[in-house]
This record gives C-alpha cells, sequence and structure tokens, in this order.
C-alpha cells in the first residue's frame, strides 16, 4: 500500500479567507482523484473529484488543482465559512479500494 | 435514494458479547465495502464485497466476520473483541470497484468494554 501525503496536518482559516489543502501521492493506474469531507460523527462525504484530463475542476467555492508529473493535487476552498469546518481526507485509487490521505483538520474562524 | 443506512449508531459491547453491524443501500450498487476508522485517522479498509463474493479482507481478525446476503445488505458479525477494536466502523457503496465514487455510511461508533 502506497504512502498518501497530506499537507498541513490541521488549518486554521478567518471566515471569508482561503483554504488550501494538499496531497501527495506515489503512483496510481487509475485517474480519479476525489476530496472527501467529513464532520464530527458523519461518515466521509464526497466533496469533489477530478480527473486528469483537465488540470483543474471548480464546483462553487471549491477547487481542485492537479499536477499529474509532480503526482500532486490540492484542495482550494475560497471565501471559507465556518460551516466549512471539518477534516478533509484525499483518496488515491489502488486496486479495489481507496488509500486515504491522513486528512486536514479545518477550522473556520467567525 | 442515494443514502447508505447504519445501524445501530452506538454500540457498547463486553469482550465476551456476539453482536452485529447492519449496513443497507438501494441504488443499485454491486461494491461494498467496511471501513475502520480511529480518533482522527483515515478510514482503513476490512473488507470489500463484489456482487456479493467476498472480494479483499485485508488480514482482519477472524473476530471480525463479514456477511452479505443480499446486493442491498452487508453486515459485520462481531465476536470476543478487544478493547482496542474500539472505534468507528464505517460501511461504504460503490457502484463499481475501480475510480468510482464511494458512499459512506454515518458509522457505528463501537465501544468494547
Amino acid at each position: 500500500q502506497q504512502q498518501v501525503k497530506q499537507s498541513p496536518q490541521s488549518l486554521i482559516v478567518q471566515k471569508g479567507g482561503i483554504s488550501i489543502i494538499n496531497c501527495a501521492y506515489e503512483n496510481t493506474a487509475f485517474d480519479y482523484f476525489p476530496w472527501y469531507q467529513q464532520f464530527p460523527g458523519k461518515g466521509p462525504a464526497l466533496l469533489i473529484a477530478i480527473r486528469p484530463d483537465v488540470s483543474e475542476k471548480k464546483e462553487g467555492r471549491f477547487t481542485i488543482s492537479f499536477n499529474k508529473s509532480a503526482k500532486q493535487f490540492s484542495l482550494h476552498i475560497m471565501d471559507s465559512q465556518p460551516g466549512d469546518s471539518a477534516t478533509y481526507f484525499c483518496a488515491i485509487p489502488e486496486g479495489q479500494n481507496f488509500v486515504f490521505g491522513p486528512g486536514t483538520r479545518l477550522s473556520v474562524l467567525p | 435514494d442515494t443514502e447508505v443506512t447504519q445501524t445501530p449508531k452506538h454500540l457498547v459491547m463486553g469482550m465476551t458479547n456476539k453482536k452485529s453491524l447492519k449496513c443497507e443501500q438501494h441504488m443499485g450498487h454491486r461494491a461494498m465495502y467496511w471501513y475502520k476508522q480511529k480518533a482522527k485517522k483515515p478510514p482503513e479498509l476490512m473488507f470489500v464485497y463484489s456482487y456479493e463474493k467476498l472480494s479483499i479482507n485485508e488480514s482482519v481478525p477472524s473476530r471480525f466476520s463479514p456477511e452479505c446476503p443480499n446486493s442491498s445488505l452487508l453486515n459485520l458479525h462481531l465476536h470476543a473483541l478487544q478493547p482496542e477494536d474500539s472505534a468507528l466502523y464505517l460501511c461504504a457503496s460503490s457502484r463499481g470497484l475501480v475510480g468510482e465514487k464511494l458512499f459512506f455510511g454515518s458509522g457505528t461508533q463501537l465501544s468494547v468494554l
């Protein structure tokens, strides 16, 4: 099982600010890169995902940027809101599974 | 219906008890998963069922026994657990096995005394 690295481990942002979380992987044979959002006491939920026929995908305030040569992708949250406070996991497809990054705990201050 | 439903939401059991966790989805998904998640850690895969057949067993101790009675249901039978097995147990489903969106349930928070 490969190592998936995520940074930062935790992030504190003021309301209205930009949150940026990075993910780096070793290799994958599949072209699907998701970010999952998890609130306390809930299961993870897919937030946004990209297939790298494009380098960037935007859905509302959330954007994924993908750098295939560097084996990295990032999540940008624009105009961060207190309701975005959660743990964010990137995930890399591996065989019949996903390997999840260690997670980034985001706190957005009001 | 895009939900994965897990019951119970909370479970406290002794080390000699037998209990079962249940998971249900009605999205027509053919892959179902059990994950274990410790506090402040990512989910870790335990089992994968594909078309109701066990596809992956990630070297999970035999005190955890999965069962897939039909394409909509997934059970996890628990017996003689240890306190270190206390965790959030997540069920997930997906349309297929490779590069498909995972739909997670809310999990069962298990405490083993």
